[in-house]
C-alpha cells in the first residue's frame, strides 16, 4: 500500500464541536486532496493543496478549513460540526496534477463521521 | 457545466461473464480516471487515459475523445471483481476531477 493513513478512522461527535481530520503520507507527493463522499453523489472536492501552506477551495468547502504546514500531513478541520457534514471523508495524494501522465492517486482508507 | 455520468448504477453478473462499464463525460477533457473501490471502503486507481486503450491483466480501458465516452470492460470476471468502480474526469481549465457517482459490480459464483 502507499504511504497514506488517515486518522481517526471512525469518529462520532455532538453538533456544534470542532472536529479535525487528518491525513499523513510518505510519499512526498506534492498535491493533497480532500474529499467526502456521500450516497447517491461522487466524490465532492472540500479542499486541496499543492504544496505547503499552498491550499484552495474544492466545491463543497463551506464550514471546512485546512492547513498544510509540512509536506507529509494535510488536516481537515470542521469548525463546528453539523448533521450535514456526517459523511466518509477520503484523503488522496498526488505526485502532480490530475491530467499529467504517468503517475497515480493514492487514497486513505477514509474516515467515517458521524454528527449527532 | 462539467458532468459525468456512469451506467449502469448497478450490474450483477455470472462469474466468467464479459463486463462493460460506461462513462460519459459533457465537455472536453485532459484526462479519464477509472478507480475502484472496495467493499471495505479503499480505493484504488486502476488507469488514467488520455487517448485510445490501456490494458491491465484482466481490465482493459477505452476512451473516445470524439464521442466523450470512456469504457471499463473486465474479462473472464470473478467474484474478487466485486466492487464499486468509478469514473472521474479532468476537463479543461481544470486541474480538480469531477467524479461519477459509481457502478456497483457484483459477481457471482
Amino acid at each position: 500500500d502507499a504511504g497514506i493513513t488517515q486518522s481517526p478512522r471512525h469518529k462520532v461527535t455532538e453538533t456544534g464541536t470542532p472536529v479535525t481530520l487528518r491525513c499523513h503520507q510518505t510519499e512526498n507527493h506534492r498535491y493533497m486532496y480532500w474529499y467526502r463522499q456521500d450516497p447517491g453523489h461522487g466524490l465532492r472536492l472540500i479542499h486541496y493543496s499543492y504544496g505547503v501552506k499552498d491550499t484552495d477551495k474544492g466545491e463543497v468547502s463551506d464550514g471546512y478549513s485546512v492547513s498544510r504546514s509540512k509536506t507529509e500531513d494535510f488536516l481537515l478541520t470542521l469548525e463546528s460540526a453539523t448533521s450535514s457534514q456526517t459523511s466518509v471523508y477520503f484523503c488522496a495524494i498526488r505526485r502532480s496534477f490530475w491530467a499529467a501522465e504517468g503517475t497515480e492517486a493514492f487514497f486513505g482508507q477514509g474516515t467515517r463521521l458521524t454528527v449527532v | 457545466k462539467n458532468e459525468v455520468e456512469q451506467s449502469p448504477q448497478n450490474l450483477t453478473a455470472q462469474e466468467g461473464e464479459f463486463i462493460t462499464i460506461n462513462c460519459s463525460y459533457s465537455v472536453g477533457i485532459s484526462a479519464l480516471h477509472w478507480l475502484q473501490q472496495h467493499p471495505g471502503g479503499g480505493i484504488v486507481s486502476l488507469f488514467m487515459l488520455s487517448s485510445g486503450k490501456k490494458k491491465h491483466g484482466r481490465l482493459i480501458a477505452t476512451i473516445n475523445i470524439q464521442e466523450k465516452h470512456s469504457s471499463l470492460h473486465i474479462t473472464a470476471s470473478h467474484p474478487r471483481d466485486s466492487a464499486v468502480y468509478i469514473c472521474a474526469a479532468a476537463f479543461f481549465g481544470n486541474e480538480k476531477l469531477t467524479f461519477g457517482t459509481g457502478t456497483r459490480l457484483t459477481i457471482i459464483p
